[in-house]
């Protein structure tokens, strides 16, 4: 069964460091998304994309955060600067134009 | 701000008992419901999805939707402790079918 793939798995890097988080969607699919879950906290919706551009944002995705789908298969999210705040699990998601969204396994950040 | 609420728990039930759990949301224009088990440190898993209002069933999982209380329920029948989890409520109201998260409820299954 295809499922959304996600690395690393775990990145550590230091506060004002550049980070790139990498998805591989599943391939049929055509809605991309980034959430974000603080250690004890909800799961948050960052940015969804679609047709190769970014369909919403939230007030979270700021100028730090951008998503770019660089090939036909890769989906990433940047943080320019990362922040102390910033450490979190990360999860890409993606659905096929239906209500179903399929996680990926996440990568944790710890930004130090 | 559209709000999904859920009780944090932890909520506690023996092994073969009947768990429930409860989520409310904020937002009328809201359309489609899931119910999302997520195990310590991993990803969101989706269990159930739920558009209309009244019960939906698939195998030991329930879903029950009430549009006019703004209320989304999920019952487990015949608890097992590999149920024991977090249940994360979802809602998907807008365009872009993001999703709008409770902090999710932690169940603990004992044998």
């Amino acid at each position: 069964e295809p499922e959304v793939t996600q690395t690393p798995s775990h990145q550590v890097t230091q506060m004002g460091q550049e980070v790139i988080l990498r998805c591989v969607p599943i391939s049929n699919h055509l809605y991309f998304y980034w959430y974000r879950q603080i250690l004890g906290q909800k799961v948050e919706f960052l940015v969804s994309f679609y047709n190769n551009e970014i369909s919403e944002k939230s007030e979270i995705f700021d100028d730090q955060f951008s998503v770019e789908r660089p090939d036909g298969s890769n989906f990433t999210l940047k943080i320019r600067s990362t922040k102390l705040e910033d450490s979190a699990m990360y999860f890409c998601a993606s659905n096929p134009s239906t209500d179903t969204q399929y996680f990926g396994p996440g990568t944790r950040l710890t930004v130090l | 701000q559209k709000e999904v609420e859920q009780n944090s728990g932890p909520l506690s039930v023996p092994e073969g008992a009947i768990a429930s759990l409860n989520c409310t949301y904020s937002d009328r224009g809201s359309q489609s419901f899931f119910w999302y088990r997520q195990y310590s440190g991993k990803s969101p898993e989706l269990i159930m999805s739920i558009y209309s209002n009244g019960d939906k069933e698939d195998g030991r999982f329930t879903a029950q939707l009430n549009k006019a209380s703004q209320y989304v329920s999920l019952l487990i029948r015949d608890s097992q402790p590999s149920d024991s989890a977090t249940y994360l409520c979802a809602v998907n109201g807008g365009s872009n079918y993001k999703l709008t998260f409770g902090k999710g409820t932690l169940l603990t299954v004992n044998p």
